[in-house]
């Protein structure tokens, strides 16, 4: 598998404009997160899915922001209107559901990370 | 709820010396526990995990980290650097009733003078 593939991998907008980002998980991962790294608040949790399903968008910071996922095989994340604070790098995370299966300590609990879309809003 | 600290936002190291990275954790119920790296530009690579097995835990490229619960840390460590260790890491954590969902600590930049 090609891993965790997001695009594009930078992104320089004017303010204002509508800005959408692209996610495809790996196939079989039925969890996909989408977070923001920044220098002054480090690794944020935007919001996640689970089956397609948003399950928790409580890191979204405001309604210019939006989040869907059509299928199984491709996300997305927009930005409508941007702003030059929305400038991050916003990465593309997926994972098999195995999180909630406390007794299944040997299967893997790991979340793979694309390698992030660089947008820069001027 | 749950948290990460990492301690120290930029750590030095020589090349050969010891490395330790330090992160403690707030958790409700039992955590699980991850590092990652991060290298220039690039996404997040899993260096190693803990989930409740053994509390020692090896990953990759000779890193190793101790859960302790008494202490609530899970630092890192490597018993001699390399030039290419250079990197950020990220403690985080999670449980079996998150979802997957991943808290992050601040980050740590490590850098390996020659």
């Amino acid at each position: 598998d090609a891993g965790v593939i997001q695009s594009p991998r930078h992104e320089v907008t004017e303010m204002g404009q509508e800005v959408t980002l692209r996610c495809k998980p790996i196939s079989g991962h039925d969890y996909l997160f989408w977070y923001r790294q920044t220098m002054m608040r480090g690794l944020e949790l935007l919001i996640y899915f689970n089956n397609n399903v948003p399950i928790d968008d409580s890191g979204m910071p405001e309604d210019r922001f939006s989040a869907k996922m059509p299928n199984a095989s491709f996300s997305t994340l927009k930005i409508q209107p941007s702003e030059p604070r929305d400038s991050a790098v916003y990465f593309c995370a997926s994972a098999q559901g195995v999180f909630l299966i406390k007794a299944v300590e040997d299967r893997d609990t790991e979340a793979f990370f694309g390698q992030g879309t660089r947008l820069t809003v001027v | 709820a749950q948290s990460v600290t990492q301690l120290g936002s930029h750590v030095s190291v020589s090349e050969g010396a010891l490395v330790l990275l330090r992160c403690n954790y707030s958790s409700s119920v039992p955590p699980y526990l991850f590092w990652y790296v991060q290298y220039p530009n690039q996404g997040l690579q899993l260096l190693l995990k803990y989930t409740s097995a053994a509390t020692l835990v090896k990953g990759i490229n000779g890193f190793e980290a101790e859960f302790k619960k008494s202490e609530t840390s899970f630092h890192l460590t490597k018993p001699s650097a390399h030039m290419s260790d250079a990197a950020e890491y990220f403690c985080a954590v999670s449980s079996y009733n998150q979802g997957g969902k991943l808290i992050f600590g601040q980050g740590t930049e490590l850098s390996v003078k020659p």
